[in-house]
């Protein structure tokens, strides 16, 4: 079965400091990965994705994902966190067939302390 | 600015009545999603929709939910009756296909509570 693996529930971390939050993902066929996130009582807002070309990946507010096809991983990272950078956080996937919903891992909560 | 809407945000019913959830998807997206979000199961797939047909529903427990796009504007959720344990936040998102794209755009979602 298909299936997507964030093995860090809870991620702390001290404001400006770097974090890297992990997702691997089973894949016989090839993939698009998602990256989500998650602020307290809203509903999901996607942060980057990864569907062909480099294989990183940025977002507007300084994240960034690296797909490794080898590893089956998309990792997240950010070299300088912020205290609104505090949320869950979902890695998805869609795999290369004809259903096209997502497989989401359980979620990162990130959280950025003073 | 284009989003996913919907309605309510939040409900607190009765074990056994029906409750129904609204999604209004991004105009000329033709691909809908139910998901689930629970603190044991994590989001997961309910239904998905394109072009108003159904595709996918072997997510959804058949003997109380029901899902249906009425028109391109308007997909609705249905649980009947509602039980406790459909206490969860429902997520409508929409995509449009086919396109290299995945991308999923999520609604705020509808947080339920039966009691």
């Amino acid at each position: 079965a298909q299936s997507v693996t964030q093995l860090d529930s809870q991620v702390p971390v001290f404001e400006e400091a770097p974090v890297e939050l992990r997702c691997n993902y089973s894949s016989s066929v090839s993939v698009y990965l998602f990256w989500y996130v998650q602020y307290p009582n809203q509903g999901l807002q996607l942060l980057l994705k990864y569907l062909s070309g480099s294989t990183l990946v940025e977002s507007i507010n300084g994240f960034e994902a690296e797909f490794n096809k080898s590893q089956t991983s998309f990792h997240l990272r950010k070299p300088s966190v912020h205290i609104s950078d505090t949320a869950e956080y979902f890695c998805a996937v869609s795999w290369d067939t004809g259903r096209r919903a997502l497989t989401f891992g359980s979620g990162t909560r990130l959280q950025v302390q003073p | 600015d284009a989003r996913v809407t919907q309605t309510p945000r939040h409900k607190v019913t009765e074990m056994g009545q029906e409750v129904t959830m609204r999604c209004q998807p991004i105009l000329g997206h033709n691909t809908v999603f139910w998901y689930r979000q629970t603190m044991m199961q994590g989001l997961e797939l309910l239904a998905y929709f394109r072009n108003r047909a159904p595709l996918d529903d072997s997510g959804m427990p058949k003997d109380r939910f029901s899902a249906e796009m009425p028109d391109a504007t308007l997909a609705t959720l249905k649980i009947q009756p509602s039980e406790p344990r459909d206490s969860a936040v429902y997520f409508c998102a929409s995509g449009l296909v086919p396109t290299g794209e995945r991308t999923q755009y999520f609604g705020p979602g509808t947080r339920l509570t039966v009691l």
